[in-house]
């Protein structure tokens, strides 16, 4: 069926070092990928996304890496801060243009001081 | 503010009862969604309307029934609420499925609580 999938539940990084989340996702007919940040209490976030046409796309102090022969996504973020620890999902879109998003199952990340 | 929103933010009422979330949003978009958040912080899709119309409607009970007066305002009503139905609930807008797929904007959540 289709999935959506961490490696890791909880990463833990110092502060100031670069953090790598990663996701592995089923559907290889999925064209849109997405990373989300949930802070407790809040609704999820935007931070970036991607097509299935780019294997690559930045945005301020987060890079996305979409490797789809290995149906594998990344989330990078330089730098980290406190301000950063949250849980982090990416999504895909299974194809679907309906809007619908297959969620995966979140990676805490915890910044220390 | 431009935001999603989505009242109560808490909610907590017997088995058995009826009870309605509303969300609303101002930033002009065409698609609003729900999704329902587990113990374990597992989102799913529930339903989702494109300008008023039934877009999106994944296997839920009937007890749930989503209602959209007017594109931008999409509330859920549960009939006979039972506890595998306590999770956090969230309202969500995205431009529109006809530009193909868009960030989705997030609500804060309606945290439900059956005793």
């Amino acid at each position: 069926g289709e999935s959506v999938g961490l490696h890791l539940p909880t990463l833990s990084v110092q502060e100031g070092d670069n953090s790598i989340i990663n996701c592995a996702y089923s559907n290889s007919a999925s064209d849109y990928f997405i990373w989300y940040k949930q802070e407790s209490g809040k609704g999820p976030q935007f931070i970036i996304d991607i097509r299935s046409n780019m294997d690559k796309r930045q945005g301020q102090r987060v890079t996305v890496l979409l490797n789809k022969t290995v149906k594998h996504l990344s989330l990078q973020i330089a730098a980290t801060q406190p301000g950063d620890s949250a849980v982090y999902f990416c999504a895909e879109n299974g194809s679907s243009n309906t809007g619908k998003l297959i969620f995966g199952q979140g990676t805490t990340l915890q910044v220390k001081p | 503010d431009t935001a999603v929103s989505q009242t109560p933010k808490y909610l907590v009422t017997q088995m058995g009862n009826d009870k309605s979330i509303k969300c609303e949003q101002n930033l002009g978009h065409d698609t609003m969604y729900w999704y329902k958040q587990d113990s374990k912080k597992f989102l799913k899709i529930m339903f989702s309307y494109n300008n008023k119309e039934l877009i999106i409607n994944e296997t839920v009970p009937n007890r749930f029934s989503p209602k959209s007066p007017d594109k931008a305002h999409l509330n859920l009503h549960i009939n006979s609420l039972e506890l595998g139905d306590s999770a956090v609930y969230f309202c969500a807008s995205s431009p529109g499925t006809a530009r193909g797929n868009q960030p989705q904007h997030f609500g804060d959540g309606t945290r439900l609580s059956i005793l």
